[in-house]
């Protein structure tokens, strides 16, 4: 069954450090997302991604965020300068044409020092 | 008002029971409600969606939708206890680029 990944798995990174998240969305699918969900709390949308453009992003994606997909299978989320804040898990999501539904990919635990 | 809200549990039933899992939201455009199942430190795994109010079940898991009262339900019968997980309820309007709107998770132990 086709799925999402992402790696890698765990990432650590210093304050201000730049850090790229990557994603492979399941190969037919044309909407991508990325979501984070800080420890204990509830998974929040980030960006959603389509045609080359974003579509929607949220107040937390801020200027210190970007997405690109550099090529025809993946998907990055790149942070610039990181925060202490931005300690979380990342989810990238993914989904076809044909319906609303999300699939996730297993995470990337982002780790901020 | 929070747009999704979900009782956190801990909820323990022991194995064999029916488990419900309940939900509200606060906007009427939301038009798809979705349930998926979290295991500790993993991605939200879709379990089923439902379009509107109604029901649909698949095996032992059956979800609701009463629209009127903004209230949504997952049933799992038979309860095992590879159904310990936290379940996720959410909600979108629907259209395809569409941002998911989760609860905070309720979390199930189904007792040996």
């Amino acid at each position: 069954e086709p799925e999402v990944t992402q790696t890698p798995s765990h990432q650590v990174t210093q304050m201000g450090q730049e850090v790229i998240l990557r994603c492979v969305p399941i190969s037919n699918h044309l909407y991508f997302y990325w979501y984070r969900q800080i420890l204990g709390q509830k998974v929040e949308f980030l960006v959603s991604f389509y045609n080359n453009e974003i579509s929607e992003k949220s107040e937390i994606f801020d200027d210190q965020f970007s997405v690109e997909r550099p090529d025809g299978s993946n998907f990055t989320l790149k942070i610039r300068s990181t925060k202490l804040e931005d300690s979380a898990m990342y989810f990238c999501a993914s989904t076809e044409d044909t319906a609303p539904t999300q699939y996730f990919g297993p995470g990337t635990r982002l780790t901020v020092l | 008002q929070k747009e999704v809200e979900q009782d956190p549990g801990p909820l323990s039933v022991p194995e064999g029971a029916i488990v419900s899992l309940n939900c509200t939201y606060s906007n009427s455009a939301f038009q798809y409600f979705m349930w998926y199942r979290q295991y500790s430190r993993k991605g939200p795994e879709l379990l089923m969606y439902t379009y509107s109010s109604g029901n649909k079940e698949d095996g032992r898991f059956t979800a609701q939708v009463d629209k009127s009262s903004k209230y949504i339900s997952l049933f799992i019968r038979d309860s095992q206890p590879s159904d310990s997980a936290t379940y996720l309820c959410a909600t979108s309007r629907g259209n395809r680029d569409d941002k998911i709107i989760f609860g905070k998770g309720t979390r199930l132990h189904i007792l040996p």
